[in-house]
């Protein structure tokens, strides 16, 4: 039972470049979601998904985009990176919406 | 947003001491309440969660949750070099988790 589980652990992008960030979880949990944390700012929603075929923007979705795959995935997409974007990045789920979360170990993304 | 304010810290206790952490919430309609625990360069751990005015022990750990005064406290009794790391309170408004920016704990052995 490995959890949340998050790829890649590290990456470093060029400003406009894009990639996919990936996130899988064995629990059978229904709602999934990504986090940016950034010094002093705490965790930040960026997107959620409560069910499987569901997706709903967080607070701060923009220049993010996400996809359920199945009831296990869920990816989160960068169209063109920007330094802004240099964060860490975790994926979590929960059984439903509003119980407790479990994280994956996340991905340190850097923008230069 | 909702509101999730934390003291930064550091807080420092010495090895075998009592940790308080507080953590205030501006939604008053919030139902659910949680304390996860970060190590540097590690994800969020989920330690504790409570849902009902009063105490929650668990262990060496304690949750608090006052919800007239939209209060919520962890405390950690003989605390142990193991718990130095960012302690996190998070706040369940509207079936979405709002996270404070976390309160570090150094404990000095």
């Amino acid at each position: 039972n490995a959890g949340v589980t998050q790829t890649p652990k590290f990456q470093v992008l060029k400003t406009g470049q894009s990639m996919t960030l990936q996130c899988a979880q064995d629990m059978n949990h229904n709602s999934m979601y990504w986090y940016r944390q950034d010094p002093g700012m705490g965790l930040r929603l960026i997107y959620y998904s409560a069910s499987e075929g569901t997706t709903d923007k967080g607070e701060v979705p923009n220049g993010y985009n996400v996809s359920r795959l199945n009831k296990r995935e869920f990816s989160l997409r960068l169209e063109s990176a920007a330094p802004s974007q240099t964060s860490v990045y975790f994926c979590a789920s929960s059984i439903g919406q509003g119980n407790e979360q479990y994280f994956g170990p996340g991905t340190r993304l850097t923008v230069t | 947003q909702k509101e999730v304010e934390q003291n930064s810290g550091p807080l420092s206790v010495p090895e075998g001491a009592i940790a308080s952490l507080n953590c205030t919430y501006s939604d008053r309609g919030s139902q659910s309440f949680f304390w996860y625990r970060q190590y540097s360069g590690k994800s969020p751990e989920l330690i504790m969660f409570i849902y009902s005015n009063g105490d929650k022990e668990d262990g060496r750990f304690t949750a608090q949750l006052n919800k007239a005064s939209q209060y919520v406290s962890l405390l950690i009794r003989d605390s142990q070099p193991s718990d130095s790391a960012t302690y996190l309170c998070a706040v369940n408004s509207d079936y979405k988790l709002s996270f404070g920016a976390g309160t570090t704990v150094t404990v000095r052995a």
